[in-house]
């Protein structure tokens, strides 16, 4: 158990639909990173909030937004969802800002979109 | 852009075997860290390489890192079952921006008994 914690751990829904994911990090983490795993794009990094901030953005969606909120949880909300949202979204934490520790991995969303 | 590529994607070994999964990277990097990821599971981090020769070793797995050659290697040594799982190696960015991790495709390791 990394102490990341995720929820919901299955969501199944309908395309068009809006989802919302939540993410607890570790105890005294104040980086949260979200990533989605899919067959045909493999793992990729989505976003990064640091202390309530943006700090990194990757191959996120305009459809997709996320924030961290001062109790440190995070939210990666999903919009006008499409077949191809379908993935197993991670939410993972670390200590610190751009530092070089290890970044731990919650169970996952699985997301299936029908 | 930073591309992350591993290989073999698939291995298929005998237990007792040793063998060795490459990862190289296409742009400079300070940072590399190995990943295990089960079936339907999470991503257990396994190992963080920090500085160039750097290797560090966990029972049968061994890690180490070049830099200059912008490569990692996961050894394994005298393969069991257990370790039959999905390895990943991810790279972070090499200035001060975040610490978003490039994943590489995953090694698709199966230890036959």
């Amino acid at each position: 158990d990394s102490g990341v914690t995720q929820t919901p751990k299955h969501l199944i829904t309908a395309t068009g639909q809006r989802v919302t994911l939540r993410c607890s990090p570790r105890s005294g983490d104040l980086s949260v990173y979200w990533y989605q795993q899919s067959l045909d794009q493999g793992l990729q990094f989505l976003i990064q909030y640091y202390n309530g901030e943006e700090r990194a953005k990757g191959n996120i969606l305009e459809r997709f937004s996320a924030q961290q909120f001062p109790d440190l949880h995070s939210e990666l909300n999903l919009s006008s969802l499409e077949l191809g949202d379908s993935a197993l979204y991670f939410c993972a934490s670390s200590a610190g800002l751009a530092g070089k520790e290890t970044q731990y991995f919650g169970p996952g969303t699985r997301l299936l979109v029908l | 852009e930073l591309k992350v590529e591993q290989n073999p994607l698939f291995l298929s070994m005998q237990e007792g075997k040793n063998y060795t999964i490459y990862c190289n990277y296409s742009t400079t990097s300070d940072r590399l860290y190995w990943y295990r990821q089960d079936p339907g599971k999470s991503l257990e981090s396994l190992f963080v390489l920090l500085s160039n020769g750097a290797v560090k070793q966990e029972g049968r797995l061994m890690a180490s890192l070049d830099t200059k050659a912008r490569l990692s290697t996961l050894h394994i040594t005298a393969a069991v079952h257990d370790l039959s799982a999905t390895y990943f190696c991810a790279v972070g960015p090499n200035f001060n921006a975040g610490n978003m991790l490039t994943f590489g495709g995953g090694t698709r390791l199966m230890v036959k008994p």
